[in-house]
């Protein structure tokens, strides 16, 4: 089954700086990528995804890239603000019909802090 | 609020007690996921529903576990005779049955307590 590992687990930053966050996969079937963020006791929201077929996707101060071939990918968030602070999952499914039903693997997860 | 919701959202129990959660969709979500996540630790999946049909069961799924989705809309999720390694949050996602429609939105969870 697909395996994701997620870098690094704590991330600290000062507000203005730039956070990157990074995690592969082993299942080469997969085929979605999305980014959730989940707050302190709260549900997880996605920020951003990425499907196979595009090697980045950017939407304000969020952006994805995708490297199929080596298997991995970024989350990049620039211009951090303290309201950023949350701990990121990325996670990985395959969508591609028959028996892969879209279930997400997750990676371990990043607490990411903004410093003011 | 149109979103997943789930209910309760914390559950307290002692050992060896069964509890039931319940998860409701987004009404026009046929794909419904079941996730349990532990401190510190990322959703990790359970069980998969099409419509009323259970597809997929994960190994972490043990015969104490039993997930229904009757009519096709709410799930329910019941552990028997808990154990204190069942303490967790147990997370419902649905979806979209569409090719781009891919996102799985969460509920807030049940948070539950085995004492």
């Amino acid at each position: 089954g697909e395996n994701v590992e997620q870098h690094p687990s704590t991330l600290s930053v000062q507000e203005g700086d730039s956070a990157v966050i990074k995690c592969t996969y082993s299942d080469s079937a997969s085929n979605y990528f999305p980014w959730y963020k989940q707050e302190l006791g709260k549900r997880p929201q996605l920020i951003i995804d990425i499907r196979s077929n595009v090697g980045e996707k950017k939407d304000q101060r969020i952006a994805v890239t995708l490297n199929k071939t080596a298997k991995h990918f970024s989350l990049h968030i620039t211009e951090t603000q303290p309201e950023d602070s949350a701990v990121y999952f990325c996670a990985a499914t395959s969508n591609a019909g028959g028996t892969s039903y879209g279930k997400l693997t997750f990676g371990q997860g990043t607490i990411l802090t903004v410093h003011p | 609020d149109t979103g997943v919701s789930q209910d309760p959202r914390h559950k307290i129990t002692k050992r060896g007690q069964n509890v039931t959660f319940r998860c409701d969709p987004i009404s026009e979500h046929n794909r419904l996921y079941w996730y349990r996540q532990t401190l510190g630790q990322g959703p990790e999946f359970l069980t998969y529903f099409q419509n009323e049909a259970q597809l997929e069961k994960s190994r972490l799924l043990s015969d104490r576990f039993s997930a229904e989705r009757p009519k096709g809309s709410f799930s329910t999720l019941e552990i028997q005779r808990t154990e204190q390694g069942d303490s967790a949050m147990y997370l419902c996602a649905s979806r979209q049955d569409l090719t781009g429609r891919e996102t799985q939105y969460f509920g807030p969870g049940t948070r539950l307590l085995v004492l």
